[in-house]
């Protein structure tokens, strides 16, 4: 069974841009949660899909977004790119919120560089 | 809100020994389950074990097991006969239980471990 796979797996944005980064689930993962993580403030929630709705949204600005589509995958999307957005992004999947004991599987995640 | 501490930035090991990660966390919920992950330099998060909080039984998986004592917030990883694949950087995590929380994670700061042959 393949994995969670994210891409691209590396990425280089000036200041201004917008980027999107994806990210397909393991096979039959309805939920996908996104984290970011830097050496400065470690992991942090983003936000989780599950059945196309974001049903839950950690505290970042309006300028992170995401959705997710029918099949399950997912896409995260970054307006107006500042310095301090360069960070790993990792994507994780899941059975479903409801299924609590199932575990959230991470994939290799998007080296974002801004400069 | 709840947080995670890993106090330990750095810890090493002689290949072989036994090694204690520490972990404390901070929530005012009853039921949550708590994980350890290991981050190699391929940057995957990888499950090495995980504790459902109404489980008085410490979680074990072959060479790695955890002590969670409840009362005082702490769950701590201890990894027997180390060896040199489990370097990496380990991230201790809490996940509430209720619905709505069930998908986000609240990860410590991580301990990076370095085994020394």
């Amino acid at each position: 069974k393949a994995g969670v796979t994210q891409t691209p797996r590396y990425l280089i944005k000036t200041r201004g841009q917008q980027v999107t980064l994806s990210c397909s689930p393991i096979s039959g993962h309805r939920s996908v949660s996104w984290y970011q993580q830097t050496p400065g403030q470690g992991l942090q929630f983003l936000f989780e899909y599950f059945s196309e709705t974001q049903r839950n949204k950690g505290n970042f600005p309006g300028r992170f977004s995401g959705r997710q589509f029918s099949n399950s995958r997912s896409e995260m999307n970054v307006s107006t790119l500042e310095l301090g957005d360069s960070a790993l992004y990792l994507c994780a999947s899941s059975l479903a919120p409801a299924v609590y004991n199932s575990p959230l599987h991470f994939g290799n995640g998007t080296r974002l560089t801004v400069t | 809100a709840q947080t995670v501490t890993q106090s330990q930035p750095e810890m090493s090991v002689q290949e072989a020994e036994t090694v204690t990660l520490s972990c404390t966390y901070d929530t005012s919920e009853s039921d949550y389950y708590l994980f350890w992950y290991k981050q190699p330099p391929s940057r995957q998060m990888i499950l090495v074990i995980r504790q459902e909080a109404y489980k008085q039984q410490n979680a074990t998986e072959n060479r790695f097991s955890v002590n969670f004592q409840k009362a005082a917030k702490s769950f701590s990883l201890k990894i027997s006969d180390s060896q040199l694949g489990d370097a990496a950087m380990y991230f201790c995590a809490y996940r509430s239980a209720t619905y709505q929380g069930a998908q986000k994670l609240v990860f410590g700061q991580g301990t990076r471990l370095t085994i020394n042959p």
